[in-house]
């Protein structure tokens, strides 16, 4: 079975510019969470979609953070205009509620801002 | 239970030894425990689960033992392989919530 995949695996882009990313969360799996790891503070959930609903955004750090979930396949999570303080490793996790709650991670997207 | 600071903690172990990596959880009402392995370069791999109504949980060559009364949490790898090597993490979380909260992690060496 595909795991959740996460693209691109790696984004290097310049101070001010547009970043998305993109997941794909396991097939069946109805809640998705968007996580910001760095040394600093760690795994920080950012967002939390249910049934394609965003939940819980009160992580997310300011108004350029902004993600959708399109639908159940599908979800973006954008960074405009992106700054090098948000560069960090964007993980991606998806659960089923029908299961033991087990949150699945993506391999992350490495993002650098210049 | 929040993530913080620049430096791990590491445990070093010699290869066919047994690891036990520990992890002091914050919230009382917590009831459902993960312990993930994090490789370099790569994202958190679930590892083993316990739910707050057992002490012990053993899978393949781990063994996680949960003490509510001090809220601890340790994670036993037997025979530890260097493919063990990773940052292992805890996660917790509370029934009825989504929202986990994660170790800082332990980063686990294994000596050939």
């Amino acid at each position: 079975d595909a795991g959740v995949i996460q693209s691109p695996r790696h984004e290097v882009t310049e101070m001010g510019q547009e970043v998305t990313l993109r997941c794909k969360p396991i097939s069946g799996h109805n809640s998705l969470f968007w996580y910001r790891q760095t040394m600093m503070r760690g795994l920080e959930l950012l967002i939390y979609f249910n049934n394609n609903v965003p939940i819980d955004d009160s992580g997310m750090p300011e108004d350029r953070f902004s993600a959708k979930m399109p639908n159940a396949s599908f979800s973006t999570l954008k960074i405009q205009p992106s700054e090098p303080r948000d560069s960090a490793v964007y993980f991606c996790a998806s659960s089923s509620q029908l299961a033991e709650e087990t949150q699945y991670f993506g391999p992350g997207t490495r993002l650098l801002v210049l | 239970g929040e993530s913080v600071g620049l430096h791990l903690p590491t445990l070093s172990v010699q290869e066919g030894d047994n690891s036990i990596i520990n992890c002091a959880y914050s919230n009382s009402a917590s009831d459902y425990f993960i312990w993930y392995k994090q490789e370099s370069g790569k994202g958190p791999q679930f590892i083993i689960d316990i739910r707050s109504n057992m002490d012990k949980r053993q899978g393949q060559r781990v063994t996680v033992l949960l003490n509510k009364t001090v809220k601890h949490l340790s994670l036993q790898i037997a025979a530890t392989q260097p493919g063990d090597s990773a940052v292992y993490f805890c996660a917790e979380k509370a029934g009825g919530t989504y929202k986990y909260i994660f170790g800082t992690g332990t980063r686990l060496k294994v000596l050939a």
